[in-house]
């Protein structure tokens, strides 16, 4: 299948800075990718989806301004998690849509927030 | 609302066991996929059913669907010890948009 990959595959944070995860699709192009984040032991959540050239649309609930997407090519798409604290470490995962029936999940980004 | 639930929460069985789990879902869906993910690590995709399929079928693997019922399951035959990990279902209800189920814990006893 395709490849998704995440970048970076762990960080750590202090309280109130922003944090950076890149999802790429490394050989097909992806014109939507979706975010997701895990808390431990629990189910994956769907945050927003984000379509190249256009804004990200987001889940009830999650708060725009907090989780920033960016999905400026077709192979990529950024989420920003700004002024992050501790109840924002979370795994997030991404993941990217090759065709109708095809969707590639990305090996996850662990975020810890001090 | 999520879209799957699994039962059981968690399965414990011995080695060489045969592991059964269950994902119900509540509307129609395009297809359904199972994953596995070990503690701490990414999603491993295992199969895709699509909702004109019935069974399919990978190495040790067997999932079948049930869209009259709204149910998938999934069975591990001969399990290792390196099988052990979460199990998820995600259902796709025609939206391309991914709904994961509760997960299941399998623990498999060397």
């Amino acid at each position: 299948g395709a490849v998704v990959s995440q970048h970076p595959s762990w960080v750590i944070c202090k309280s109130g800075t922003s944090v950076k995860i890149e999802c790429r699709s490394l050989d097909f192009q992806a014109t939507t990718m979706f975010w997701y984040r895990q808390f431990p032991k629990q189910s994956l959540m769907l945050m927003a989806t984000s379509n190249e050239g256009s804004k990200a649309t987001y889940e009830q609930g999650v708060e725009k301004d907090k989780f920033l997407i960016n999905h400026a090519s077709l192979t990529l798409s950024t989420l920003t998690v700004t002024s992050a604290h501790p109840e924002d470490s979370s795994f997030y995962i991404c993941s990217a849509r090759e065709s109708v029936n095809e969707q590639f999940f990305g090996p996850g980004t662990r975020l810890t927030v001090l | 609302s999520q879209q799957g639930e699994e039962d059981p929460q968690a399965l414990s069985i011995q080695e060489g066991e045969n592991a059964t789990m269950n994902c119900s879902y509540k509307t129609s869906i395009n297809n359904l996929q199972w994953y596995r993910q070990n503690s701490g690590r990414g999603l491993v995709h295992l199969i895709l059913i699509r909702s004109n399929e019935r069974e399919k079928h990978s190495g040790r693997l067997r999932v079948t669907l049930d869209t009259s019922k709204k149910s998938s399951s999934l069975l591990i035959t001969a399990s290792r010890a390196a099988d052990t990990a979460s199990y998820f279902c995600a259902t796709d209800p025609w939206t391309y948009k991914y709904i994961f189920g509760t997960g299941t814990r399998l623990k498999v006893l060397a």
